[in-house]
């Protein structure tokens, strides 16, 4: 069983879309995150979130946003789309809001590109 | 603002060679220092980690000390397998901020 999984794996749109990528974790765990992948390979994180907290990366442009409909769903929607955006975006997930001491579970990657 | 530095791949070494990935690392105060690695298809799996100045983290043969006054997370194994082919990043993590390497690439040739 795929503890943290993503949808999709690939991602091709236009400039000026509007796309969500979805994000499930089946370990119970409280803590969800989101990380963008940039062209050097460097991960960046872009939100953390649980029930109680949102934690926003302040760099991450106000066309991401994280909607959450429960605990196991963490789903990245993306107003707006610019070249920019294209990367690979990292899910995961971990017990507690602290938790980056924690282990963290990441999905497989969702690539993105723009066009 | 805090950084992470790993050397730049790829690594190709054959089976059994010994392994070095150098990471060095930017940061106020006192980051604590992780090591992911990153199998094909798969998602980032915690390797191993280190909170504090000279503690040695260490997981499936491979080990990596932090050395706070080298500003250094080496990540060594004595003996690499085929199934150790992956991309490993060094990480750190302060201030609530996670930063991460660019990854190196490891082939392990038999």
């Amino acid at each position: 069983d795929t503890a943290v999984s993503q949808t999709p794996k690939y991602l091709v749109t236009q400039m000026g879309n509007d796309k969500s990528i979805k994000c499930e974790q089946n370990l119970g765990h409280d803590t969800m995150y989101w990380y963008k992948q940039d062209s050097k390979k460097f991960l960046k994180i872009m939100f953390s979130y649980n029930n109680k907290e949102l934690i926003i990366n302040e760099t991450v442009p106000n066309r991401f946003s994280p909607k959450s409909p429960d605990k196991a769903h963490l789903n990245l929607h993306i107003n707006s789309l610019e070249l920019g955006d294209s990367a690979v975006y990292f899910c995961a997930s971990s017990q507690d809001l602290g938790g980056f001491l924690d282990t963290q579970y990441f999905g497989p990657g969702t690539r993105l590109t723009v066009l | 603002g805090d950084s992470v530095t790993q050397m730049e791949g790829p690594v190709t070494l054959s089976e059994e060679a010994f392994l070095t990935i150098n990471c060095t690392y930017t940061a106020t105060g006192y980051p604590s220092l992780f090591w992911y690695v990153q199998y094909p298809g798969e998602g980032l799996q915690l390797l191993l980690k280190a909170t504090k100045a000279d503690d040695k983290g260490s997981n499936k043969g491979f080990e990596a000390t932090y050395r706070k006054e080298t500003t250094s997370f080496h990540l060594e194994k004595g003996s690499v397998q085929v199934s150790d082919s992956a991309v490993y990043f060094c990480a750190l993590y302060n201030n609530n901020d996670m930063r991460f390497g660019a990854g190196t690439r490891l082939t392990v040739k038999p």
